[in-house]
This record gives C-alpha cells, sequence and structure tokens, in this order.
C-alpha cells in the first residue's frame, strides 16, 4: 500500500536552532499534505495544510513564520521549526491523502525535544 | 468549534480480554468518525470509519457504532491479542469537508493499549 516516509524520527536540539522535518509520499503524488502536533496528553491537532507549488494554510493560532512549510514537489514537504524552544518540544505527524481513493496515510511522526 | 474526547490511558489488559475505549465527540451536523492504530515506529492507519448515525464500522475484531443521541463513537474488541497493542485514536472529519480537506481531522489525545500474554 501506499507509505508515507517522514524522518527524523526523533530529534534533540538546542534553543534557537532550527530543525528540518521532511515527509514524502514514496509511492503517489501529494499536491495536499497535512502537519500536525500533539503535546504530551494533548489531543494531535492540525497545525496547517501545505501546498504544492503555493503557500501553506496555517489553523488559527499557529505563527507562520515560526514553522516554516515548503512543498516544492508533489512528493516532498518539509516543516521547519524555526529558532525552537522548549515550548515548540512535541511530536510532530504528517499526512498525505492519495487522491485517487480518498485514503489518508500518515508519517510515523517526529519527536522533537528542545533543550 | 469540533472536538474529540477519548478515555485516558494507559489500558493494560491480558490476552483474550475484552476492550473498550470510549470516544465522544462535538461537532455541528452529522461528521464522519473514525478510528486510527499507530504501532510501535509505524505512521497512523485508518482502522474502521463510520459516516451516518447508526453505522457500525469494523476491521481486525474491532467495532464502533455512531451513536449520534450521544455522540459517541466507542472502540470494542470482544478478545484481545498482544499484537493489538498500539496507540488508538479517534477522530472525526466535518460533514462539509470535501475534496482533500478530509485530512483536516480533529484528534482525540490517543490510548496506549498494552495487552500481556
Amino acid at each position: 500500500g501506499a507509505v508515507v516516509s517522514q524522518h527524523p524520527s526523533w530529534v534533540i536540539c538546542k534553543s534557537g536552532t532550527s530543525v528540518k522535518i521532511e515527509c514524502r509520499s514514496l509511492d503517489f503524488q501529494a499536491t495536499t499534505m497535512f502537519w500536525y502536533r500533539q503535546f504530551p496528553k494533548q489531543s494531535l491537532m492540525l497545525m496547517a495544510t501545505s501546498n504544492e507549488g503555493s503557500k501553506a494554510t496555517y489553523e488559527q493560532g499557529v505563527e507562520k513564520d515560526k514553522f516554516l512549510i515548503n512543498h516544492a514537489s508533489l512528493t516532498l514537504s518539509t516543516l521547519t521549526v524555526t529558532s525552537a524552544h522548549p515550548e515548540d518540544s512535541s511530536f510532530y505527524i504528517c499526512s498525505a491523502p492519495q487522491e485517487i481513493n480518498e485514503k489518508l496515510f500518515f508519517g510515523s511522526g517526529t519527536q522533537l525535544s528542545v533543550l | 468549534g469540533n472536538s474529540v474526547t477519548q478515555m485516558e490511558g494507559p489500558v493494560t489488559l491480558s490476552e483474550e480480554a475484552f476492550l473498550t475505549i470510549n470516544c465522544t465527540y462535538t461537532a455541528t451536523g452529522y461528521p464522519s468518525l473514525f478510528w486510527y492504530v499507530q504501532y510501535p515506529g509505524e505512521g497512523l492507519q485508518l482502522l474502521l470509519k463510520a459516516t451516518k448515525a447508526d453505522d457500525k464500522g469494523s476491521n481486525k475484531g474491532f467495532e464502533a457504532t455512531y451513536r449520534k443521541e450521544t455522540t459517541s463513537f466507542h472502540l470494542e474488541k470482544g478478545s484481545v491479542q498482544v499484537s493489538d497493542s498500539a496507540v488508538y485514536f479517534c477522530a472525526l472529519l466535518p460533514a462539509n469537508a470535501g475534496g482533500t480537506s478530509y485530512g483536516k481531522l480533529t484528534f482525540g489525545q490517543g490510548t496506549i493499549l498494552t495487552v500481556h500474554p
């Protein structure tokens, strides 16, 4: 079946640095991808919708200048957490819809820890 | 706004025990309801879904019934196995979602299930 690859699986970084997370659809093209975030013991929340060739759309309360999304090809979307701080420590996960059958495929997630 | 509330975990069971994971939701109209499962090291996978009231979704021995009157979509399995150990997420998609916006799911916080032999 269709696979979405996300990496890294986990990353530890110092406060103030930037971290890039990649999400790839391995055997199908995705004009749209979704990024979610989950803080401990809270719900998995949609952060933004990544659109190939155009700007991402962000959910209310998500800082677009802090969470940079690039969807430069039909198989790759990246999320960059800029100037990360400890409060950005969270579990980030992406998904990509396979339009032909309206199925949604998820990456395995990235655990970010900012020291 | 839309929201999903799941029972808090973790849930620990012995093999062949009965499983219930409660899920209730808040939404306008008739959203579609889903259960996703995430096995260790893997992405979330759709386990089952229901798109209208009184529908029952089922897969791999798991079942959930869309109850509009109680706004619930509880997950059940009659006899769990060690291989069912995973994180389970309840989710909803608003009634007006269409096209590729079906990724705009609202999730619960997830319930960790551990099944011992």
